[in-house]
């Protein structure tokens, strides 16, 4: 089984600056990789697919990177809509796996 | 606009059965692949199952194969899992989720909650 680690757990940071978030994989994925967002109470929202492809209608602050074991979600300057938790998830193995990493949660500095 | 409405969550004893729903609106579901996606309270994602636009292909995670069996019906756009022999850890929210892609999820419902406890 593929194991996805984000980090850090939680990100604490001003609105308007720049969040980095980390995703690694316990083995190369390739770039099958997609990002998620969700807020509290609602349902995840797809961000990027293929490690850096925008979903439709997200904004352009969002922007993904990397391949093999280490990829990167970076929102360049944070709004308020953008406290949320961000999961990875990996789907290279597909069929017949697919598999999460445990969040990382942007919280207001 | 797209829609997926899950239902059929509760409280249900350890052991027993529980059968979800999901209605799919706004795209054409029969091109979709569907997927089942739980969140235990306070925890992260955990893919639960998937099955291919006509049916073809069907995957469970290993923690529920053999108790779980999801299933569609194109005609209703509906997507349904039947979930048997149920445990204290399948309790969580159970997303409805579509596939256009290979392997991520383009569409999630808002969730029904399950609840096995004696």
């Amino acid at each position: 089984e593929i194991v996805m680690t984000q980090s850090p757990a939680t990100l604490s940071v001003s609105p308007g600056e720049r969040a980095t978030l980390s995703c690694r994989a316990s083995q190369s994925v390739s770039s099958n990789l997609a990002w998620y967002q969700q807020k509290p109470g609602q349902a995840p929202r797809l961000l990027i697919y293929g490690a850096s492809t925008r979903a439709t209608g997200i904004p352009a602050r969002f922007s993904g990177s990397g391949s093999g074991t280490e990829f990167t979600l970076t929102i360049s300057s944070l709004q308020s809509e953008d406290f949320a938790v961000y999961y990875c998830q990996q789907y290279n193995n597909w069929p017949p796996a697919l598999t999460f990493g445990g969040g990382t949660k942007v919280e207001i500095k | 606009e797209v829609q997926l409405v899950e239902s059929g969550g509760g409280l249900v004893k350890p052991g027993g059965s529980l059968r979800l729903s999901c209605a799919a609106s706004g795209f054409t579901f029969s091109s979709y692949s569907m997927n089942w996606v739980r969140q235990a309270p306070g925890k992260g994602l955990e893919w639960v199952s998937s099955i291919s636009s006509s049916s073809s292909y069907i995957y469970y995670a290993d923690s529920v194969k053999g108790r779980f069996t999801i299933s569609r019906d194109n005609a209703k756009n509906s997507l349904y899992l039947q979930m048997n022999s149920l445990r204290a850890e399948d309790t969580a929210v159970y997303y409805c989720a579509g596939s256009y892609g290979y392997g991520w999820f383009d569409y999630w419902g808002q969730g029904t909650l399950v609840t096995v406890s004696s």
